[in-house]
């Protein structure tokens, strides 16, 4: 079945403690992305990459880490969390048509408390 | 950057009745305008999406309009489901593949 999936669903934890939130699409999709949900504020682009080892800073990339080191996987990494990154977090992927993205597949989501 | 502004928040149609969502962007250099579908509990889901090399598109009871002169695009439902109620987003690409979206519509279809 094709998907994204995401790892952890749900995370609570304390200020400053590294943490990863793992995404991983079995699409061969090019795109990968990573947004964070607010209420009233939808969904903001954190990063996102075109190909493996290619990243780039979304609307709201401060206090966020990426990789791609290969094409199925692109985790996202908060070296010292703080409560505003309190929120849902989602990864999604998208196939690249003639340099710009098709369809976004979104996982289901990890809602990260960070107390 | 892109700056996507979408209205209203909250809309509540009967069932049969017609819903529309509209939203505005900034960029007129944006040229991707995908709609999501987000339930409880889920991930967006893509319903339909127009590149600005076209003005309508419809799939079923969907349709996406855009008019790229006054910088808008609306999302057009015609006989409303139950089945339709959940929070539907608007996005648009700024500077290429960075992606925009506007803050959401709750869409209730009363039975």
């Amino acid at each position: 079945e094709a998907q994204v999936t995401q790892n952890p669903r749900y995370l609570i934890t304390v200020t400053g403690k590294k943490l990863t939130v793992t995404c991983s699409q079995n699409m061969n999709h090019e795109y990968m992305s990573w947004y964070r949900q607010d209420p009233g504020l939808g969904l903001r682009q954190i990063y996102y990459s075109m190909n493996v080892e290619v990243t780039d800073k979304g609307d709201v990339p401060e206090g966020y880490k990426v990789s791609r080191k290969e094409k199925r996987n692109f985790p996202l990494i908060l070296e010292s969390p703080s409560p505003n990154q309190t929120s849902l977090f989602f990864c999604a992927s998208s196939l690249i048509s003639g340099s710009l993205i098709d369809t976004q597949y979104f996982g289901p989501g990890t809602r990260l408390t960070v107390l | 950057g892109e700056n996507v502004e979408q209205h209203p928040s909250t809309l509540s149609v009967q069932e049969g009745d017609s819903a529309v969502i509209k939203c505005t962007y900034s960029d007129s250099a944006s040229n991707y305008f995908p709609w999501y579908k987000q339930e409880l509990g889920k991930g967006p889901q893509l319903i339909i999406d127009i590149r600005s090399n076209v003005g309508e598109k419809k799939d079923q009871r969907i349709a996406v309009t855009l008019n790229k002169t006054a910088k808008h695009f609306s999302l057009h439902i015609t006989e409303t489901q139950p089945e339709d109620s959940a929070v539907y987003f608007c996005a648009a690409n700024s500077w290429g593949n960075d992606m925009r979206f506007g803050a959401g519509t709750r869409l209730t279809v009363k039975p």
